[in-house]
């Protein structure tokens, strides 16, 4: 079975451009989470998609945004980029909403020159 | 204990030692807790959890500890091998919300 899947695997940018990262999750997994890791750091959750609706937030601007498909897929977009968004953005997914067990794809690797 | 900034935490071992890789939580509302391993490069990958109505769980050579008196989740790993190199993190949740991660441990294993 295959697991979380996400794309591109490298993404540059400049100031001020959009970028959109995609993910995949597990077949039968409704719900979807990113989070973004800067250099060192923890995780820090940013968003959580569950059957199409946004569920919560973490304390990002409104530039960070995204959205669920009809498929459980998701897009990430981040707008008006700037340099301290370079990071690791991960996406997971759980089974359903409400259940814990997250489970992580490999994540996209956002460089902001 | 949790780091600041860039420098994480590091626990260095000899292979075959067993390790324990702690964890303060902070939310005493939290009632599922759970352990990643995090490999250079990848994403993390699930390790065990535990829910707050037990103090022990135990899976392949792992073990998590809660101590919910003074919020406390420990990760044992017995017999520890060069592939359990990793950054581990622990991450903590209320029912039905969403994980709380903590700034992760590096493990070291010396062969």
């Amino acid at each position: 079975e295959a697991g979380v899947t996400q794309s591109p695997t490298h993404l540059i940018k400049t100031r001020g451009q959009q970028a959109t990262l995609r993910c995949s999750p597990i077949s039968g997994h409704t719900s979807v989470y990113w989070y973004q890791q800067a250099l060192g750091l923890g995780l820090q959750f940013l968003l959580w998609y569950d059957e199409g609706e946004e569920r919560n937030r973490g304390n990002f601007p409104p530039r960070f945004s995204g959205r669920q498909f009809p498929n459980y897929s998701s897009e990430l977009n981040v707008n008006a980029l700037e340099l301290e968004d370079s990071a690791l953005y991960l996406c997971a997914s759980s089974l359903e909403a409400g259940l814990e067990t997250q489970y992580f794809g490999p994540g996209t690797r956002l460089l902001v020159l | 204990g949790e780091s600041v900034g860039l420098h994480l935490p590091t626990l260095s071992v000899q292979e075959g030692d067993n390790s324990i890789i702690n964890c303060a939580y902070s939310n005493s509302a939290s009632d599922y807790f759970i352990w990643y391993k995090q490999e250079s490069g990848k994403g993390p990958q699930f390790i065990i959890d535990i829910r707050s109505n037990m103090d022990k769980r135990q899976g392949q050579r792992v073990t998590v500890l809660l101590n919910k008196t003074v919020k406390h989740l420990s990760l044992q790993i017995a017999a520890t091998q060069p592939g359990d190199s990793a950054v581990y993190f622990c991450a903590e949740s209320p029912a039905y919300s969403t994980l709380t991660f903590g700034k992760g441990t590096m493990l070291l294993v010396s062969p």
